[in-house]
């Protein structure tokens, strides 16, 4: 079953934040999120760990409660670089793969 | 910088017909990944491999079968093409300790069934 992710999608303007959500309904050992441009391959942001701390990249940060079952994305001060598609992928406790979510498109307007 | 290379971005079939979408990667990683992605679907797994010669099935495996005899390869088969089957699909890598490695995804396939 696929996680869940909200919003759907966001419309920005430079230099606002924005949090993207992903809720599944299973115990997870990590979660995964990724950034998919039109037309390019998804790449790799962070990966949260069951246990582990808070990890960022840029301007990109990502919290992971294991007790929900639930991570959030946020993204501060947006950029025009940062539209895109957004996917969580969480892994769970019990499964060998990961199950991305159908993802949270994001528009960045100058 | 890992490298995952599809031998096509677009390709044209037929229904009926045998298609075959052909994966490498340079990293010699040994999880590999084959996922459909549709609007408003996000990505689907449809196969998955933890080593040569072996394959898990994924979420849809329906209509679709894989094929690894070498680590660096792996290859998605539509037995007999339909047109559901149009699509774009991935190929993605990553060490193994699925969950605490990224994967790395190659620029997909555009795959149209006529």
């Amino acid at each position: 079953q696929q996680p869940v992710q909200s919003p759907q999608a966001v419309i920005l303007r430079e230099g606002e934040d924005a949090v993207i959500n992903c809720s599944s309904s299973k115990a997870l050992y990590s979660v995964h999120w990724y950034r998919q441009k039109h037309g390019e391959a998804p790449v790799f942001l962070m990966i949260l760990l069951k246990g582990g701390e808070q990890k960022g990249h840029e301007k990109i940060s990502a919290s992971f409660n294991e007790k929900k079952q639930q991570s959030s994305l946020y993204l501060t001060a947006s950029q025009l670089s940062y539209s895109g598609t957004y996917f969580c992928g969480p892994r769970p406790v019990r499964d060998d793969k990961i199950i991305f979510g159908k993802g949270t498109r994001l528009h960045i307007l100058p | 910088d890992v490298k995952v290379t599809q031998s096509s971005r677009y390709l044209v079939k037929r229904t009926g017909e045998k298609v075959f979408l052909e994966c490498v990667q340079d990293m010699d990683h040994e999880n590999m990944f084959w996922y459909r992605q549709d609007p408003g679907l996000g990505l689907r797994l449809i196969y998955f491999s933890y080593d040569v010669k072996m394959k898990e099935k994924g979420d849809i495996p329906e209509g679709y079968s894989v094929s690894r005899e070498k680590k660096e390869r792996f290859s998605l088969i539509l037995e007999s093409a339909s047109t559901n089957q149009t699509s774009m699909y991935l190929c993605a890598s990553s060490s193994p300790l699925t969950g605490r490695q990224p994967q790395h995804f190659g620029d997909g396939t555009r795959l149209s069934i006529l």
